[in-house]
């Protein structure tokens, strides 16, 4: 019954290799996103993606894009990984300016 | 751009005390204001949701208020206890940024038995 799923929990890699991580609502939310949190806790926007609109903040690398087969999927696909992409990945829905739900993490380790 | 800071970055108190969380925002354009809870490990979980047209909301012990003039927005937790031990983060959405949320670098929060 989970709301907002994600999956891997964790995913530990090499430089270099390409990576997806899934998300899943079930709450029939129209808008998406995909938050990273760093280090020392800091949570930034990635993207926002609802079935007509992709908003990407301007600091995300080209490497990372969001990929949605359907409204209720944003996945996240990473290519060339480097070592600063390590952190910890949180998907999250909402309905336009309501509350945001957000999954449970995916924590990513690239070695 | 937007910019939320909070202040304090930790805070520790004894069980039983009533506490203020507080968070600013640079620029006052702003859809909403929502309060996150995040436990270690966990993801967020939103308490209490402002939107720019009122003056605070209220949820059992919490109670947040907002004055978007001054870009100032408070979390108020009455009685604490040590279940309410988390990190409080704040986050804004603003005019500028459609439902995007900035966030604030979170008050962690240690409420002793």
């Amino acid at each position: 019954d989970t709301a907002v799923s994600q999956t891997p929990k964790y995913l530990v890699t090499q430089m270099g290799n390409d990576k997806s991580i899934k998300c899943e609502q079930n709450l029939g939310h129209d808008t998406m996103y995909w938050y990273k949190q760093d280090s020392k806790k800091f949570l930034k926007i990635m993207f926002s993606y609802n079935n007509k609109e992709l908003i990407i903040n301007e600091t995300v690398p080209n490497r990372f894009s969001p990929k949605s087969p359907d409204k209720a999927h944003l996945n996240l696909h990473i290519n060339s990984l480097e070592l600063g992409d390590s952190a910890v990945y949180f998907c999250a829905s909402n309905v336009l300016n309501e509350k945001l739900f957000f999954g449970s993490g995916t924590q990513l380790s690239v070695l | 751009k937007q910019e939320v800071t909070q202040i304090p970055a930790a805070l520790s108190v004894p069980e039983g005390e009533n506490l203020v969380l507080n968070c600013s925002f640079t620029d006052s354009a702003i859809y909403n204001l929502q309060w996150f809870r995040q436990d270690p490990g966990k993801g967020l979980t939103s308490l209490l949701l402002i939107q720019s047209s009122q003056r605070e909301q209220t949820s059992g012990r919490l109670n947040a208020s907002l004055d978007k003039s001054s870009g100032r927005s408070t979390l108020y937790i009455a009685a604490s206890q040590p279940g309410d031990s988390a990190t409080y983060l704040c986050a804004v959405a603003s005019n500028n940024a459609g439902n995007m949320l900035t966030f604030g670098g979170g008050t962690r929060l240690m409420v002793k038995p």
